[in-house]
């Protein structure tokens, strides 16, 4: 089965930073890979499927990119409601893995 | 836009079984959606379970195959799910999560959860 692999498993930024969230495949999942935020209590949300497809609603300052095997989750100014736990999901054929999780806090 | 309730006991014994139902609405479950179930272990990540499509079809976690059923019943739109022989390390939110089935499609709708505790 393919394995999915976040990183970093937590970061700590400031408001308005640049913040990079990396997925890698262990093997080749074409583009069949989502984006969910996590807040505490909360399901997860979905940002970003097909890789880089926003989802309706989402603010666009949360972007994808990445094929194949490796991928990344941007958010380009982070702000104090991006408080969350994200994590990348393969979708293109079962099991449908997530990742371990990424914790974002701010510094 | 579909919304789902899980329902079902908070606290299962040690070598139970925990059953969960997902009810459905706004949406039919004999539509063209897999339905999900995902966990959240305290202090973990998410852990997909399984899907079921309203055909019988079914998909599950390698790691808890040997443990998991899942079911669909059309006269009530809710879908189920049995874990046999639990432990501790069964111990989650559980969610059940709609993913439409048309081409390969991520997880769109989720339940708000719920908590079961695996202890004697």
């Amino acid at each position: 089965d393919i394995q999915m692999t976040q990183s970093p498993s937590s970061l700590s930024a400031s408001v308005g930073d640049r913040v990079t969230i990396t997925c890698r495949a262990s093997q080749g999942i074409n583009y069949f890979l989502a984006w969910y935020q996590q807040k505490p209590g909360k399901a997860p949300n979905l940002l970003i499927y097909a890789a880089s497809t926003l989802e309706s609603g989402v603010p666009s300052r949360f972007s994808g990119s990445g094929s194949g095997t490796d991928f990344t989750l941007t958010i380009s100014s982070l702000q104090p409601e991006d408080v969350a736990t994200y994590y990348c999901q393969k979708y293109n054929s079962a099991p449908h893995t997530f990742g371990g999780g990424t914790r974002v806090e701010i510094k | 836009q579909a919304q789902l309730q899980e329902s079902g006991p908070g606290l299962v014994k040690p070598s139970g079984t925990l059953s969960l139902t997902c009810a459905v609405s706004g949406d039919s479950i004999s539509s063209s959606n897999w339905w999900s179930w995902v966990r959240l272990p305290p202090g973990k990540g998410l852990e997909w379970i399984g899907e079921i499509y309203h055909s019988g079809s079914t998909n599950y976690n390698p790691s808890l195959k040997s443990r998991v059923t899942t079911s669909v019943d059309k006269s009530k739109n809710q879908f189920s799910l049995k874990l046999t022989s639990v432990t501790a390390a069964d111990t989650a939110v559980y969610y059940c999560a709609r993913r439409p089935g048309y081409g390969s499609s991520p997880i769109e709708s989720w339940g708000q959860g719920t908590l079961v505790t695996v202890s004697s």
